[in-house]
């Protein structure tokens, strides 16, 4: 099992829809939990932390679910410009812990 | 307000030969990380440096090697070029993670074929 589990997609959704997205890890030891986007062949850019009570940024809304282990991603009112892939991040936070496990993104397609 | 600077932003080198790319970043960060990318294989963990002077290997060290002299750069060394190592290559830095939520931020990429 990987570490840090994506549904590949692509998603495609039409303008202004919502669409969610779920990522699962296996270490329940994890603490920092990220979701980054990236744009084709370029760097992963930080959308949002995600933090234990849940968090929004706009049409972007976060989730922790540590009973089963999974983080989500909510995008509402969908623009063409979301259109991108979008990056699980996990990490144990332990002191000295360098291992950010990355998934390997799930791909969004927002259509008009 | 530059964060993370990688050079060079393209790169076409011949088998066998070698090259270094340089990161730098301007937030102080303690760690720093590099990665490539390939299709299909999301970002595989090279080597990385947990401070000045201090580096270790990551998932796929073979073939490179890094150097960390100063708090503020982390260089990338090919010895002798292969086509396998044809790549997008990403560095990172991020404060040391014993800080929760503390993300990694990334530079813009290298490009790099190896022909």
């Amino acid at each position: 099992r990987k570490e840090v589990e994506q549904d590949p997609g692509p998603f495609n959704v039409p303008e202004g829809a919502t669409v969610a997205f779920n990522c699962t890890y296996s270490n329940s030891a994890s603490q920092s939990f990220f979701w980054y986007r990236q744009d084709c062949r370029k760097e992963p850019k930080l959308l949002m932390s995600v933090y234990s009570s849940g968090n929004e940024d706009g049409r972007f809304t976060a989730q922790l679910n540590r009973a089963s282990q999974y983080i989500s991603l909510l995008i509402r009112d969908s623009k063409l410009s979301d259109s991108a892939t979008y990056l699980c991040v996990v990490n144990t936070g332990a002191s000295g812990t360098y291992k950010y496990i990355f998934g390997t993104g799930t791909r969004l397609k927002v259509l008009a | 307000n530059a964060g993370v600077t990688q050079t060079p932003k393209f790169r076409v080198l011949k088998t066998g030969q070698s090259m270094t790319l340089l990161c730098a970043q301007d937030m102080n960060h303690e760690y720093m990380y590099w990665y490539r990318q390939d299709p299909g294989m999301g970002l595989r963990l090279i080597h990385y440096s947990v401070g000045e002077g201090t580096t270790a290997k990551g998932e796929v060290p073979d073939g490179y090697n890094v150097s960390r002299l100063k708090k503020q750069n982390f260089l990338l060394g090919l010895e002798s070029a292969a086509p396998s190592q044809t790549s997008v290559y990403f560095c990172a830095s991020s404060p040391p993670t014993g800080r929760h939520n503390q993300p990694q931020h990334f530079g813009d990429g290298t490009r790099l074929s190896i022909l």
